[in-house]
Formats: C-alpha cells, sequence, structure tokens
C-alpha cells in the first residue's frame, strides 16, 4: 500500500454540485493531512489543514479526517469551473517530518 | 513580503552537466522540502531538512544533493548522475509538522 493514495479520476462534476474527493493513508502516515489544490503548470496551493478526528469547514470546502479507517476527504460545495484543477492529499510520517503527498485527484468541473 | 522565492523559473541542462536550484524564505520555517513533478504525476519527495545542518533523503535522492547551511536557504544540486532530470522542481516550507507553503517551481529541461 502506497503511504498516501488517493484515486486518479478525474472526476467530473456539473456547476452547484458537490465534488468528493478521497485519499487513505497507511499505517506510516498518522499526523497533520493537508489538502493541495494544483491548476496545471502552477505550483500547489494549501486548501485546508485537519489535524484531529472530524469535520473542518472553510467556506465552500470542509474536510474530514477519520482516523479508525484511515481515510481523508474533502468536499467542495457548489462547485464551480475555476474549482477545476488537481487535488492533492498530503500526511506527515509518524516519525522524522517526512511529508509525503498522493498521486491527486482531477477534478472538471462542468458549466 | 513573506513567502517562497525559487529561482531560475526555467532552467535548460546540458548531458553532464551539474545545476543548481535555488530555494529561499522568509516565513521562519524551520523545515523545508524538495519535490519532484513528472507530467501528470504527484509529487515525489526529493530531499527534506527539519533544521539548519541537518537533512535527510527521502524517496528518489539519488542523483541530487542539497545544503542547509541557512535556516533561510535549501539549495538542490541536480548533478549527471541523474539520468532523466527533465521535470517540474517544487520547494516548500513548514513549521514543524505544520502547513507548507509552495514556491513557483522550477521547470528543468535537458538538451
Amino acid at each position: 500500500q502506497k503511504e498516501v493514495e488517493q484515486n486518479s479520476g478525474p472526476l467530473s462534476v456539473p456547476e452547484g454540485a458537490i465534488a468528493s474527493l478521497n485519499c487513505t493513508y497507511s499505517d506510516r502516515v498518522s499526523q497533520s493531512f493537508f489538502w493541495y489544490r494544483q491548476y496545471s503548470g502552477k505550483s500547489p496551493e494549501l486548501i485546508m489543514s485537519i489535524y484531529s478526528n472530524g469535520d473542518k469547514e472553510d467556506g465552500r470546502f470542509t474536510a474530514q479526517l477519520n482516523k479508525a479507517s484511515q481515510y481523508v476527504s474533502l468536499l467542495i460545495r457548489d462547485s464551480q469551473p475555476s474549482d477545476s484543477a488537481t487535488y492533492l492529499c498530503a500526511g506527515f510520517y509518524n516519525q522524522g517530518g517526512k511529508l509525503i503527498f498522493g498521486q491527486g485527484t482531477e477534478l472538471s468541473v462542468k458549466p | 513580503d513573506g513567502g517562497i522565492t525559487q529561482s531560475p523559473k526555467y532552467l535548460f541542462r546540458k548531458e553532464g552537466q551539474n545545476v543548481t536550484l535555488s530555494c529561499e524564505q522568509n516565513l521562519n520555517h524551520d523545515a523545508m522540502y524538495w519535490y519532484r513533478q513528472d507530467p501528470g504525476q504527484g509529487l515525489r519527495l526529493i530531499y527534506y531538512s527539519q533544521i539548519v545542518n541537518d537533512f535527510q533523503k527521502g524517496d528518489i535522492a539519488e542523483g541530487y544533493s542539497v545544503s542547509r547551511e541557512k535556516k533561510e536557504s535549501f539549495p538542490l544540486t541536480v548533478t549527471s548522475a541523474q539520468k532523466n532530470p527533465t521535470a517540474f522542481y517544487l520547494c516548500a516550507s513548514s513549521p514543524t509538522l505544520g502547513e507548507a507553503f509552495f514556491g513557483q517551481g522550477t521547470r528543468l529541461t535537458v538538451v
């Protein structure tokens, strides 16, 4: 199992719908999870961080962490065409400060 | 203006040449990272450093070298031993186990 794993997609949703992005992680990764958005040709931009079990909301974005099931998800409400990008999940190793990324999920929001 | 600066934005390397990519941050972050991204792929960790004068290999360190002589700076050298260096290189910094922020990236091409 990869340390941090994402479905590469592409995920296509209509404008105004909820986009759901998922990420699973191994036993070696268990601290401080992050979601990044990356537009084509650009560097990743931090959207959300989540450190404890439960939900964290910020505007149209909600991050969910479930440590028992070892998954992190990102929900985007009222999806807009400008949300079309690749979304990267990241987490720290249990020890040593190594920050590992999943392979990313491509999201396409259709007008 | 606080942030992370990578230079150059574009870099061309001849066969057998060593090249150095610059990464500077003024966010007072302890940790710094180098990632490589190939087209359609996620981020792969090359090297990371949690403190000045200390750094660790990531998952794909062969053919690369780094130094961390100052807190603000974490240059990456792509050596001639790296046989396929064409990629997008991303530098990031973070507080220890905290949110990482990226520079604009350097596109390296072998000519």
